[in-house]
């Protein structure tokens, strides 16, 4: 079964510079989430989008922004980085119409900012 | 504010031994409830949930979480532990009426000793 693609896995970055990162949801998951998670912590909330729109709002930092196309995936831009946005970032869908849907996650993508 | 709260951080158990990880949730209202594991350099995977009915849910792996609404609790259990089930184990409530703002648990490391 197809699952939540992102991409890239790695990505090494020094500071100030930026990042994109991309997420490609389950077939027809009409909502996509995203969060970040240091090393040894718990995955914090981000964003999410459904239907292209912002959803909800979690802690992201005003230096990233997202967005979700009209073919429901995901970017996840990321400026300035800083020492501190090290971490695994993990994208998730589901559909929103099930309300008992569980989140899916993909493998994420693991950012280095050097 | 919603929370979860996992209460134990490490748990180191002999193969064999019985398992059981607490949570409790800090939400008024019918939530959805949910075990994730995180494995060593992977992704969260649902492990089992929980929306109704059955407050004994069984998951994967051989893994049951009972539901006690009284206590807002959400305890993963397994009777005997695996090498293989070394991991991370986060808790994760989502109200079903809120927000889509799945809000985990700080996880529980377990490490199996084989």
């Amino acid at each position: 079964a197809a699952g939540v693609i992102q991409s890239p896995r790695h990505l090494i970055k020094e500071k100030r510079e930026t990042a994109t990162l991309k997420c490609y949801p389950i077939p027809r998951h009409d909502t996509v989430y995203w969060y970040q998670q240091g090393p040894g912590q718990d995955p914090q909330f981000l964003i999410s989008f459904y239907e292209k729109m912002q959803s909800d709002k979690g802690s992201i930092p005003d230096r990233f922004s997202a967005q979700q196309f009209s073919d429901y995936h995901s970017e996840l831009n990321m400026s300035s980085l800083e020492l501190g946005d090290s971490a695994l970032y993990f994208c998730a869908s589901s559909l929103r119409q099930d309300y008992n849907s569980p989140l899916h996650f993909g493998n994420g993508t693991r950012l280095t900012v050097t | 504010a919603q929370s979860v709260s996992q209460h134990n951080h490490h748990v180191i158990l002999s193969e064999a031994a019985s398992l059981e990880l607490g949570c409790n949730y800090s939400y008024g209202g019918t939530v959805n409830l949910f075990w994730y594991v995180q494995y060593p350099g992977q992704h969260l995977q649902l492990l089992l949930k929980y929306f109704s009915g059955d407050p004994l849910v069984k998951g994967i792996k051989g893994f049951e979480a009972e539901f006690i609404k009284s206590k807002f609790s959400f305890n993963l259990r397994k009777p005997s532990v695996q090498w293989s089930d070394t991991a991370e184990y986060f808790c994760a409530v989502n109200p079903p009426a809120g927000t889509y703002k799945y809000i985990f648990g700080t996880g529980t490391r377990l490490k199996v000793l084989a």
